[in-house]
């Protein structure tokens, strides 16, 4: 099984700060990776997948990139709506979320 | 453009058999989709449950393989997940989703909170 390690588990940032989420995979999966955002209460949304390539209707304030077993999500200015968890996910070989990163206003 | 939308019930019994149901909307069953169960355990991550493409064909996460099964009724444009012998530890949301050709998940049901307990 691929396992998914994310960091930090949590974040406080403020209103137009620049953060950036990590996501390390027990081996390497070829930017098989998608990213989501989950608000409380409601399911998962995709921001993007194959590790770099940003869902349609989705800001181009979010990026993402990597390679191997390394990637990382960008968000290069906050803004209030951004405040979520957002997990990673790989489908190299199965499915496997890593164990989210929840984001709080500073 | 696709919908999804979990039902079945909100209270299990330990020991008992989750039995949940995924409604299709706005696309068919049947096309070059897997359709995946997804769960959340209140306050914690996403776990993959299995998937099924419409001839019937699945896959399951081996740590719950022995207790799921997931079924499609192209009829009813809907797909099935029932996990068996459940404890409090299945006490989760759980979300059905389409998984894209390409793998990963969208879009996904609102999903259902189920309670085990007596």
């Amino acid at each position: 099984d691929i396992q998914m390690t994310q960091s930090p588990s949590s974040l406080s940032a403020s209103v137009g700060d620049r953060v950036t989420i990590t996501c390390r995979a027990s081996q390497g999966i070829s930017n098989s990776l998608a990213w989501y955002q989950q608000k409380p209460g409601k399911a998962p949304k995709l921001l993007l997948y194959a590790a770099s390539r940003l869902e349609s209707g989705v800001p181009s304030r979010f990026s993402g990139s990597g390679s191997g077993t390394d990637y990382t999500l960008t968000i290069s200015s906050l803004q209030p709506e951004d405040f979520a968890t957002y997990y990673c996910q790989q489908y190299y070989s199965s499915y496997t979320f890593g164990q989210g990163t929840k984001l709080e206003i500073k | 453009q696709v919908q999804l939308q979990e039902s079945g019930p909100g209270l299990v019994k330990p020991s008992g058999t989750l039995s949940l149901t995924c409604a299709v909307s706005g696309g068919s069953i049947s096309s070059s989709n897997w359709w995946s169960w997804v769960r959340q355990p209140p306050g914690k991550g996403l776990e993959w449950i299995g998937e099924i493409y419409h001839s019937g064909s699945t896959n399951y996460n081996p740590s719950l393989k022995s207790r799921v099964t997931i079924s499609v009724d192209k009829s009813k444009n809907q797909f099935s997940l029932k996990l068996s012998s459940v404890t409090a530890a299945d006490t989760a949301v759980y979300y059905c989703a389409r998984v894209s050709r390409q793998n990963w998940f969208d879009p996904w049901g609102q999903g259902t909170l189920v309670t085990v307990s007596s």
